[in-house]
């Protein structure tokens, strides 16, 4: 079965940069048409997407966000990479990775997700 | 970006209720939406994509309809377990977008 496994820290500091990893299971990120996105959710707010990488290494990125986040995939290892810069404290979220796949003319929409990991921002 | 609209924020119901929550998009997106059951401290949980496909193992009380920029989630007897927060999310174009969520809460 897919699982997903959000890591990383629990506390920055504002200005530092926050480096995630979601390691899953049961799927392969070098089979055509699977992507894995990064959502995260601040307490008590709605969820916001803020990332994608593709089977193929397409990435797409959320407009607001695109010049503070990096993602990269390690297909041998079942993990991809979130990083964001210059964290600050409305940075304070759940951060969850989650799978996509293509499902006949179907793809965008997150089947399976991790159980998310808080990071709060402060000094 | 497509602004995902949902309402109403809060709806307050009984077991056995049909509920139906709505979500407009600022623009089309064809069929291609989503809808989510959260839980406090949960991660979200996928109910209906493609607008009215249900997902594997959701209940049949659940329901989706729609096309074009109007969508709307039915719950056709409220359970106790189906007390929770729904979202929408377009995967019509990047950035996928999601609603603000509907809290639904009992009566």
């Amino acid at each position: 079965q897919i699982t997903l496994k959000e890591s990383g820290p629990t506390l920055v500091k504002p200005t530092q940069t926050l480096t995630l990893t979601c390691t899953f299971s049961g799927f392969s990120l070098s089979t055509s048409g699977v992507g894995v996105s990064w959502i995260r959710q601040p307490p008590g707010k709605a969820l916001e997407w803020l990332a994608l990488i593709y089977w193929d290494d397409d990435k797409r990125y959320s407009p607001s966000l695109k010049s503070r986040l990096t993602v990269t995939k390690d297909t041998s290892k079942n993990q991809v990479v979130l990083t964001m810069t210059n964290m600050d404290p409305v940075d304070t979220a759940t951060y969850y990775c989650a799978h996509q796949e293509e499902y006949g003319d179907s793809s965008g929409f997150f089947d399976y997700w991790g159980l998310g990991t808080l990071v709060t921002v402060s000094s | 970006d497509i602004q995902m609209t949902q309402s109403p924020s809060t709806l307050s119901a009984s077991v056995g209720d049909r509920v139906t929550i709505t979500c407009r998009a600022s623009q089309t997106i064809s069929s291609w939406l989503a809808w989510y059951q959260q839980k406090p401290g949960k991660a979200p949980k996928l109910l209906i994509y493609k607008a009215s496909s249900l997902e594997s193992g959701v209940p049949s009380r659940f329901s989706g309809s729609g096309s074009g920029t109007e969508f709307t989630l039915t719950i056709s007897s409220l359970q106790p377990d189906d007390f929770a927060t729904y979202y929408c999310q377009q995967y019509g174009s990047y950035p996928y977008t999601f609603g603000q969520g509907t809290k639904l809460e009992i009566k």
